[in-house]
């Protein structure tokens, strides 16, 4: 089963620190990993994609970090503004066929003022 | 481009009811997916389609659910007859490939079903 596993379901951080979020994925095949946002009544969106060539990329406060050996990847939002509190998605899926996007459970982010 | 296109926003029914939400994808993109968001299961697909065509409906949950894509600029998903249990809000989604590219949602439609 092509699963993507995110934790932590839920993280609370003070005005000006470092939220990480991590994701886990078991398919080698996938080549695509976004992060979504959510706001309350809104659809995600993304926020930011990496590819497997590199190892980070950053945008902004928001970089994600890759380790293809490991399965791996996670988004750190640096300097974090109460603004940024919602939920967070991660995905995978692979550029053609059929690999559609598999989603992770969704990490809801409060940053207090 | 307006983006996703749904409606309604929301809905409240009765159970036994049958609930049609309604979605226009962004023009030019040859998918479209139906999720289904709830804070037990996440954010659940239910099935997608390519240039029209329903290729997975496995994640939908019982017979009482169908989804239809008559042409490139709709797609409806029907639930008849609706339980408690459907209450939740549904994303429609579309995007350009199947996968490897952003997905565009709606801002989805938020069902109680009482």
């Amino acid at each position: 089963q092509q699963q993507v596993k995110q934790s932590p379901q839920s993280l609370i951080v003070q005005k000006g620190g470092i939220s990480i979020i991590n994701c886990a994925y078991e398919n080698t095949a996938f080549d695509y990993f976004p992060w979504y946002q959510q706001f309350p009544g809104k659809g995600p969106a993304l926020l930011i994609a990496i590819r497997p060539d590199v190892s980070e990329k950053k945008e902004g406060r928001f970089t994600i970090s890759f380790n293809k050996s490991a399965k791996q990847f996670s988004l750190h939002i640096m300097d974090s503004q109460p603004g940024d509190s919602a939920t967070y998605f991660c995905a995978a899926s692979r550029e053609g066929g059929s690999y559609i996007p598999t989603f992770g459970r969704g990490t809801s982010l409060i940053v207090h003022p | 481009d307006a983006g996703v296109i749904q409606s309604p926003r929301h809905e409240v029914t009765e159970m036994g009811q049958e609930v049609t939400l309604r979605c226009k994808p962004i023009s030019g993109h040859d998918y479209l997916f139906w999720y289904r968001q709830t804070m037990m299961r996440g954010l659940e697909l239910l099935i997608y389609f390519n240039n029209n065509v329903p290729i997975d409906d496995s994640g939908m949950p019982e017979d009482r659910f169908s989804a239809k894509m008559p042409n490139a600029s709709f797609s409806t998903l029907k639930i008849q007859p609706s339980e408690p249990r459907d209450s939740a809000v549904y994303f429609c989604a579309s995007s350009l490939i199947a996968g490897g590219d952003t997905q565009y949602f709606g801002p989805g439609t938020r069902l109680t079903v009482l």
